[in-house]
């Protein structure tokens, strides 16, 4: 089954600052995806990346994905408090709706 | 829309008592997912549905576990007996093919004492 690392773990920023978290697949990533969640609730999808140096953003999140590497970053410019939150990325092995499996996690805190 | 909806949000309930968990896909979803997250293994998928017909089990842990989708437009989760090991959130989770990325539910924080 394909396996997911998220790193770092955790992470504590001050606000203003850039970041970046990284995904890396145990096998080859067909198509990758980027979910926050905040406490106590669901997850909220952010991008979906599908071909080898695919480059999305939205607002200040931009995310890569790097299928030589098996790797997907995701970075954050400029951070507010609002980024605050846990990122999980997720990758379905076939890409074809069907088992979506998850990383580990990344817990974002922004400090003021 | 107004997304996917899961009930109860919370759910406390003693070892041994049966416990079951709801979910209500959007609407035109073709799949359905069921997730369990706990702080030591993250989240993990129980079970895939599609078109009504469950696809997946191998997430599930035991025969304690059971879920089932009458139609298209619900779906349980159901734990008998339920065990402390059990507490955690879970997630249910709909998608069409396109897009196909999941869209989440707000979860069911469930603690078995």
């Amino acid at each position: 089954s394909q396996e997911l690392e998220q790193s770092p773990q955790s992470l504590i920023v001050q606000e203003g600052k850039n970041l970046t978290i990284n995904c890396t697949s145990s096998k080859t990533l067909y198509g990758l995806y980027w979910y926050k969640q905040k406490y106590g609730e669901g997850l909220i999808f952010l991008m979906m990346l599908q071909k080898g140096g695919e480059e999305k953003s939205h607002e200040k999140i931009t995310a890569k994905l790097d299928e030589k590497k098996q790797q997907s970053s995701l970075h954050i410019t400029a951070s507010q408090p609002s980024h605050a939150g846990i990122y999980l990325c997720g990758a379905d092995p076939n890409f074809g709706n069907e088992k979506l499996t998850f990383g580990t996690g990344t817990r974002l805190t922004i400090i003021p | 829309d107004a997304g996917v909806i899961q009930s109860p949000r919370h759910e406390v309930t003693e070892m041994g008592q049966e416990v079951t968990l709801r979910c209500k896909p959007i609407s035109g979803h073709n799949s359905l997912f069921w997730y369990r997250q706990t702080m030591m293994r993250g989240l993990e998928l129980l079970i895939y549905f599609n078109n009504n017909v469950p696809i997946d089990d191998s997430g599930m842990p035991e025969d304690r576990f059971s879920a089932k989708m009458p139609n298209a437009s619900f779906s349980t989760l159901k734990i008998q007996p339920s065990e402390p090991r059990d507490s955690a959130v879970y997630f249910c989770a709909s998608t069409w093919d396109r897009p196909p990325y999941p869209f989440f539910g707000q979860g069911t924080r469930l603690t078995v004492v």
